[in-house]
């Protein structure tokens, strides 16, 4: 089956050490999406891809970067994690032609901050 | 500024009646619109779309009305479920391949 898969599906780390969550997506999009979700809260774009060209939205922070070596990766390194990071992130592809921005979501990363 | 508004929290609807999940938006551009469904530890899967072309859109147990005038869309689920309890979330986007903006979504409960 086609799909978005994220790796790990539960991460510990400690304030300040760096992480990375990972992306794979077999549906061959050229479009790939991060974004972060807390409770209760609407999904928050932090950036996307169209193909290798990387769009940043205005109020992502500079702790967060992102790499996307091929169209079926994409990752998301948290260089400093605070407290306030701690979150669900997920990532989403689509189909560039596509009107509706139809985007296929992974199941998400749940990050926790110590 | 909240362009995609669900004001609802939380609904719970007795199994086999109607479910009505309401979305409000306020960016007149918005011209496509999705539901996504999302259950606990995974991530929102896409139900239903319509285009601002049209007022209606069926799929099976799902309705997708849309009111451009008053910038309002609904969701009906007939008959609901117990498998429809979820978080559904409203989105919108101008078209054009711009970013989908999210509503805060709305947890909907079927009691058997």
């Amino acid at each position: 089956d086609a799909m978005v898969i994220q790796n790990p599906r539960y991460q510990v780390t400690q304030f300040g050490k760096p992480v990375t969550l990972s992306c794979s997506q077999t549906l061959n999009h050229n479009v790939m999406y991060w974004y972060q979700q807390k409770s209760s809260q609407a999904p928050k774009l932090l950036f996307h891809y169209y193909d290798k060209d990387f769009n940043n939205e205005a109020d992502t922070p500079d702790n967060f970067q992102s790499r996307r070596p091929n169209t079926s990766f994409c990752f998301l390194d948290i260089r400093s994690p605070g407290l306030g990071d701690a979150a669900m992130y997920l990532c989403a592809t689509s189909r560039l032609e596509s009107s509706y921005n139809e985007q296929f979501f992974g199941p998400g990363t749940r990050l926790t901050v110590l | 500024d909240q362009q995609v508004k669900q004001n609802s929290p939380s609904l719970s609807v007795q199994e086999g009646r109607i479910s009505i999940l309401n979305c409000d938006y306020t960016n007149s551009m918005f011209d496509y619109f999705l539901w996504y469904k999302k259950y606990p530890a995974e991530g929102p899967t896409f139900l239903i779309s319509i285009s601002s072309i049209k007022d209606k859109n069926e799929d099976g147990r799902f309705t997708v009305f849309l009111n451009k005038s008053a910038k309002h869309l609904s969701l009906h689920i007939v008959p609901s479920q117990p498998g429809d309890s979820a978080v559904y979330f409203c989105a919108a986007n101008p078209g054009g391949n711009e970013k989908l903006t999210f509503g805060t979504g709305t947890r909907l409960t079927i009691i058997p």
